[in-house]
Formats: C-alpha cells, structure tokens, sequence
C-alpha cells in the first residue's frame, strides 16, 4: 500500500514554457500533499503544501505565480511551472501524508526531472 | 535554521559492517521521526519510524535509537550490504503542522564489498 505516482517522470521543455506535473496516490487518499525540489547531492527543499479542495501554502521565496499548485481531488494533485527557465531545472517530488494506526506520515512519489532548455 | 541536524555527511562502511547515522533536533514539538532512503534518481522511501515515548524500534536489519533527553536519534544498519548504498535523510514532524518534515541534510552511504 501507500503508493504515490508522478507522471512525467522526465521532461524537457524550452525556455518560456509551461510544465504540469501530476502527483497521484493510487491506493489512499490524502487530504495534504507536499510539493518538494531537490538539487544534486542536497536535501529536499519544501515548496508548498497542498490541501485538498483549498489554496495551496507556498514557503517563503517560493514564487506562487510561477509554481501553480492545484489539489483537485484528494488522490491528485499537480503543479504547474509556468514560463519556465534553465534555472528551473532541478529533481521534483511529491509526497502524500496519511494517517494509518498510529502512523502519521508521508509517502514519496518518485520525482519528475525537469530539464529546461 | 536547520531543526534536524544530521551527521555524518558521507560513511563508507565495508560489507558486514555497521552503518550508523545520528540526528539531533531542536523541536520537542517533534513527535515523530521517520528515517527515509533514497536511490540516485528516485524518490525517497519510508525505511523505519519511531516515536518519542520509545527508546529504540528495530525492524530487520534497521534499528532506531532514541534520546528524548538528549534530543537524538540515531539509525543502525547492521550487517550493511552493498545495496544499502544510498542516501538517508532522518527527520521530525510535528502533528499540529499537518505532517510537515524538517529533514536533515542528509547521509550518503557507500557500502563496499
């Protein structure tokens, strides 16, 4: 169980383009799901957290209108980069919070890489 | 400001051996501490998690340690295999914060053979 799909796993797109990436859970539903960016060889930075049916939570330095977030249902949510630039380029990964038992915690999609020309 | 801090930053360990990574955090807030592993290419996954009322959880060849006194955490791989050759990220969560992690910077293990 407790199993979260990213598609697409790699892209590549031109600079000034737009990218959506989706993040699903296939087998729970979450009401909070987190949006993450990691570079090479560094932790996971958090960009936004993302509940369902409301206006996502953007950390602080995270630009809001160039990372749409939008938490539709609660096995989808799915982030956009609008006008997106070289220094955009970088490892995305999402994640999904449940609760099971006494277990409170996040699964982890396998992450998009996003390679902007 | 880093909540989780993590060491070491890179382990070699030789197979067979013991690998083992320590946290430390600020937060008593914290009241849950995963510990994830993560592949080149991949995203993290859940390996093991233990809560502040338990000193120790062991699962297989993974075991936590943990300090609520002295506010530490530590994990233990024992019998390290090659394919444990990963990087591991501990880090706190905060129930009122809606699941939120404060991961550590992270550990880049390399086991030999």
């Amino acid at each position: 169980g407790a199993v979260v799909s990213q598609h697409p796993s790699r892209v590549i797109c031109k600079s000034g383009t737009s990218v959506k990436i989706e993040c699903r859970s296939l087998d729970f539903q979450a009401t909070t799901m987190f949006w993450y960016r990691q570079f090479p060889k560094k932790s996971l930075m958090l960009m936004a957290t993302s509940n369902e049916g409301s206006k996502a939570t953007y950390e602080q330095g995270v630009e809001k209108d160039k990372f749409l977030i939008n938490h539709a249902s609660l096995t989808l949510s799915t982030l956009t980069v609008t006008s997106a630039h070289p220094e955009d380029s970088s490892f995305y990964i999402c994640s999904a919070r449940t609760s099971w038992g006494d277990t409170d915690t996040q699964y982890f999609g396998p992450g998009t890489r996003l390679t902007v020309l | 400001q880093q909540q989780v801090k993590q060491s070491p930053q890179s382990l070699i360990v030789q197979k067979g051996g013991i690998s083992i990574i320590n946290c430390a955090y600020e937060n008593t807030a914290f009241d849950y501490f995963p510990w994830y592993q993560q592949f080149p290419g991949k995203g993290p996954a859940l390996l093991i998690a233990i809560r502040p009322d338990v000193s120790e959880k062991k699962e297989g060849r993974f075991t936590i340690s943990f300090n609520k006194s002295a506010k530490q955490f530590s994990l233990h791989i024992m019998d390290s295999q090659p394919g444990d050759s990963a990087t591991y990220f501990c880090a706190g969560v905060r129930g009122s914060t809606l699941g939120r992690l404060y991961f550590g910077r992270g550990t880049q293990l390399t086991v030999w053979p």
